[in-house]
């Protein structure tokens, strides 16, 4: 079946630091890739999508970008700030509009 | 917009005790799930609903029971609390076709 692999955690950072979180995914069919953030007592957010293959999905300085080749839709900020600290979530959505969940990265940056 | 409102946002039941969680849109979405979330598991489907009248069970359904009678409202019915359902729950939308999901702030239960 369908299932999300994300980076466990969790990661420190400094602030300014280049942040990567990696995810994979595993899809029979064409799915959409989300990035939700949760930040703490909150439900969660999305962060950006990308609906097909090359797509690039951005919001607040975080990017990814959706590899059919690679089954990956890796998140990457160039310099993050205490404001980023969160838990971070990789999913997808089959064609069936089911969702499945990576397990979540937790992110903290300190100053 | 309201989007996808969630009450109540803290509950602490006995063991035993029946409750109902209640979760209403405004976006007019016909896909509405459950989910709940632990430590280090992510976020388990416990039911779902594809419309108004149509539910199906997810990962974990056990223990949870739901119904679907408008669009707007899909309530999860815990029918006997035990302490293994101590958890966050949330609820959350989509209008379909791939398109993303739309969360509550969620609910966090604690069962004693």
């Amino acid at each position: 079946g369908d299932s999300v692999t994300q980076m466990e955690g969790p990661v420190t950072l400094s602030e300014e630091a280049f942040l990567t979180i990696n995810c994979t995914y595993t899809a029979t069919g064409y799915p959409s890739l989300f990035w939700y953030v949760q930040y703490p007592g909150e439900g969660l957010q999305l962060l950006l999508k990308a609906t097909k293959a090359d797509d690039k999905g951005s919001n607040k300085g975080f990017e990814a970008t959706y590899r059919k080749e690679t089954t990956s839709f890796h998140l990457e900020k160039g310099s993050v700030q205490v404001s980023d600290s969160a838990v971070y979530f990789c999913a997808l959505s089959d064609p069936g509009n089911q969702f499945y969940f990576g397990t979540g990265t937790s992110l903290t940056v300190i100053p | 917009n309201a989007g996808v409102t969630q009450t109540p946002k803290f509950q602490v039941l006995k063991t035993g005790q029946s409750m109902t969680l209640q979760c209403a849109q405004d976006m007019n979405h016909e896909y509405m799930s459950w989910y709940r979330q632990d430590p280090g598991m992510g976020l388990r489907l416990i039911h779902y609903s594809v419309g108004a009248g149509i539910t199906d069970q997810g990962e974990v359904p056990n223990g949870y029971n739901v119904s679907r009678s408008t669009t707007e409202d899909f309530p999860l019915r815990l029918l006997s609390a035990a302490p293994s359902q101590t958890s966050v729950y949330f609820c959350a939308s989509t209008r379909g076709g791939r398109t993303e999901a739309f969360f509550g702030q969620g609910t966090r239960l604690t069962v004693v």
